[in-house]
């Protein structure tokens, strides 16, 4: 059973324009939610994080949104540039677990130029 | 820093034998993780340590995954016997506890062939 939910495989998004990513969680017990970008071959890195407290998180071209009302989250990416073509994954830590990630099944954004 | 670095990169094996896949985590972190990567099931959460001792395993699959972590700075995850449905990406993370939450910094991984 997926707690944490990328519903979309794959995303294709014009260079210089807005990449949306989207994730849905069901266990409302999640305190902290981040999103990590992984290049093939490599492990996935930290991207941005944001906790459950607070509704945006902002940095550089990178901005996580949540709404806990409908239990999703997005990552907003503006402009878009070639070198963010990767696999993305959503991730969520349950409340007082500090030390346990879940993540999601990821998806994958193609820039195209 | 020379992150966390995972042996061996690549590993085919038949059917039936055994796989030993390796670990060095980041000086200094206290949490050591090791996830499975198919196209299925995403990021699976097998195993993780804490000042090296096993703290929550309930994501290793079967009877057949075993992990070890004997000191801070070394793990291995054993497969035996293994078979074609493990054939995955592993990767081993660490992190250090912080104040909120700690992001993991993940190996390059091991991509497993079991034929």
């Amino acid at each position: 059973d997926q707690q944490v939910k990328q519903n979309s495989p794959s995303l294709s998004v014009q260079e210089g324009r807005i990449s949306i990513l989207n994730c849905d969680y069901t266990n409302s017990m999640f305190d902290y939610f981040l999103w990590y970008k992984k290049y093939p071959a490599e492990g996935p890195t930290f991207l941005i994080s944001i906790s459950s407290i607070k509704d945006k998180n902002e940095d550089g071209r990178f901005t996580v949104f949540l709404n806990k009302s409908a239990k999703h989250l997005s990552l907003h990416i503006v402009p878009s540039q070639p070198g963010d073509s990767a696999v993305y994954f959503c991730a969520a830590r349950p409340m007082g677990r500090d030390d346990k990630i879940i993540f999601g099944k990821g998806t994958r954004l193609h820039i195209l130029p | 820093d020379a992150g966390v670095i995972q042996s061996p990169r690549h590993e085919v094996t038949e059917m039936g034998q055994e796989v030993t896949l390796r670990c060095k985590p980041i000086s200094g972190h206290d949490y050591l993780f090791w996830y499975r990567q198919t196209m299925m099931r995403g990021l699976e959460l097998l195993i993780y340590f804490n000042n090296n001792v096993p703290i929550d395993d309930s994501g290793m699959p079967e009877d057949r995954f075993s992990a070890k972590m004997p000191n801070a700075s070394f793990s291995t995850l054993k497969i035996q016997p293994s078979e074609p449905r493990d054939s995955a990406v592993y990767f081993c993370a660490s992190s250090f506890p912080g104040t909120n939450v700690s992001p993991l910094h993940f190996g390059n991984g091991t991509r497993l062939t079991v034929t």
